[in-house]
């Protein structure tokens, strides 16, 4: 049961340009959203969090919006920069299961110069 | 460099060996995570344990088994293996083992394991 999903297996953009990753949940008691970045070869960093208080998140050119009543969150990037290109991996956090992380399967972003 | 370290980087070994992953956590982190990355899979928790006791536990096999030291360090223990064992490992860590302050944690680069 995939509790994180991220549909979108690949997106390409243009240097400058906003990017918007994906992100939907099905388990209503996650209180707690990140997201990752992961260049080849390298483990995932974190990006950027909300709680489940919020819906939005900002931090530079990286902001999280959360629609809780959809279950969906998102990523925006702007502007796009080459170096943003990495594999960004959704993750989500219920109180009840502790501190464990249930990640999507990650969206591939591309930044084309 | 989140101060996260894990060796070795790569392994390559039979099926029915065991082997052993290690990680060292940032500096003050209680918390120690252990991640499996399968083929085009997103990450998936096998286990936690925080100050030397096991905390939650995710979809880990019986074949393999995790401890963490005194000095905080872990090991995840891999035996009897088969080819679909072949993945990244990595392990992460926080402060905590939960409630605020403690949900965002910091990955090592990994392990590969390949099992031939």
């Amino acid at each position: 049961d995939q509790q994180v999903k991220q549909n979108s297996p690949s997106l390409s953009v243009q240097e400058g340009r906003i990017s918007i990753l994906n992100c939907d949940y099905t388990n209503s008691m996650f209180d707690y959203f990140l997201w990752y970045k992961k260049y080849p070869a390298e483990g995932p960093t974190f990006l950027i969090s909300i709680s489940s208080i919020k819906d939005k998140n900002e931090d530079g050119r990286f902001t999280v919006f959360l629609n809780k009543s959809a279950k969906h969150l998102s990523l925006h990037i702007v502007p796009s920069q080459p170096g943003d290109s990495a594999v960004y991996f959704c993750a989500a956090r219920a109180m009840e299961y502790g501190n464990k992380l249930v990640f999507g399967a990650g969206t591939i972003l591309r930044v084309k110069s | 460099d989140s101060g996260v370290t894990q060796t070795p980087k790569h392994l390559i070994t039979a099926t029915g060996q065991r082997v052993t992953l290690r990680c060292s956590p940032r500096s003050g982190d209680l918390s120690v995570y252990w991640y499996q990355q399968s083929l085009d899979q997103g990450l998936q928790f096998l286990i936690q344990y925080y100050n030397g006791e096991e905390r939650a536990k995710g979809n880990i096999l019986e074949r393999f088994s995790a401890q963490q030291f005194p000095d905080l360090h872990s090991e995840l223990n891999l035996s009897s293996l088969e080819l679909g064992d072949s993945a990244l490992y990595f392990c992460a860590s926080s402060r905590l083992a939960g409630g605020a302050g403690a949900y965002e944690q910091y990955f090592g680069p990994g392990t590969r394991l390949t099992v031939t």
